[in-house]
């Protein structure tokens, strides 16, 4: 079975642009998370999503945004890019069938720098 | 607000010893305590989950364990190998879908 896929790998942006960041999760998931991860640093927690609801946010500003489709997959949009903004973008799926105690599983990540 | 610590920040180690990573949290109100593993740029590997109940989870020559109590968990790796190297990093679980993690334990295996 495919595992949690990222696209697109890298991305290079200005500050100011805008960018999409997309995430599938493995079949069956139906719980997506998006986490930062900042150079050095551990990931930080930016949302996640359930049956396309928002369940969770984490401490980001409103430039970020995210949605989840109806097969599971989900975007994370951020506006006006700043350069704090660089950093590793890693999303994770789990099934949450048993509350809290499954597995989170996470993809690869995409790497966003912003110059 | 859960606060994840994580001592050393870096560990360099010979080929076949035994080594513990720490990870210590300050909120013992947690449904489960996560090891993973992050190669250099790639994403995060799950090695272990551990659950509230439990004392510790073994997968091969890894053992990890918790203690709510005090607040911390420790990750045992036996006879370490290069390809051990890598950042771990662990993660607490409260009453929701988020993840508080640290900031990881560099670890280096030399031949």
């Amino acid at each position: 079975d495919a595992g949690v896929t990222q696209s697109p790998t890298h991305l290079i942006k200005t500050r100011g642009q805008q960018v999409t960041l997309r995430c599938s999760p493995i079949s069956g998931h139906k719980s997506v998370s998006w986490y930062q991860q900042v150079l050095g640093q551990g990931p930080q927690f930016i949302f996640q999503y359930y049956e396309k609801e928002e369940r969770g946010r984490g401490n980001f500003p409103d430039r970020f945004s995210a949605r989840q489709f109806p097969n599971y997959s989900s975007e994370l949009n951020v506006n006006a890019l700043l350069l704090g903004d660089s950093a590793l973008y890693l999303c994770a799926s789990s099934s949450w069938t048993s509350g809290f105690t499954d597995t989170q599983y996470f993809g690869p990540g995409t790497r966003l720098t912003v110059l | 607000k859960q606060e994840v610590t994580q001592i050393p920040a870096a560990l360099s180690v010979p080929e076949g010893e035994n080594l513990v990573l720490n990870c210590s949290f300050t909120d013992s109100a947690i449904y489960n305590l996560q090891w993973f593993r992050q190669d250099p740029g790639k994403g995060l590997t799950s090695l272990l989950l551990i659950q509230s109940s439990q004392r510790e989870q073994t997968s091969g020559r890894l053992n990890a364990s918790l203690d709510k109590s005090s607040g911390r968990s420790t990750l045992y790796i036996a006879a370490s190998q290069p390809g051990d190297s890598a950042t771990y990093l662990c993660a607490s679980q409260g009453g929701s879908e988020k993840l508080v993690f640290g900031k990881g334990t560099k670890l280096t295996v030399n031949p």
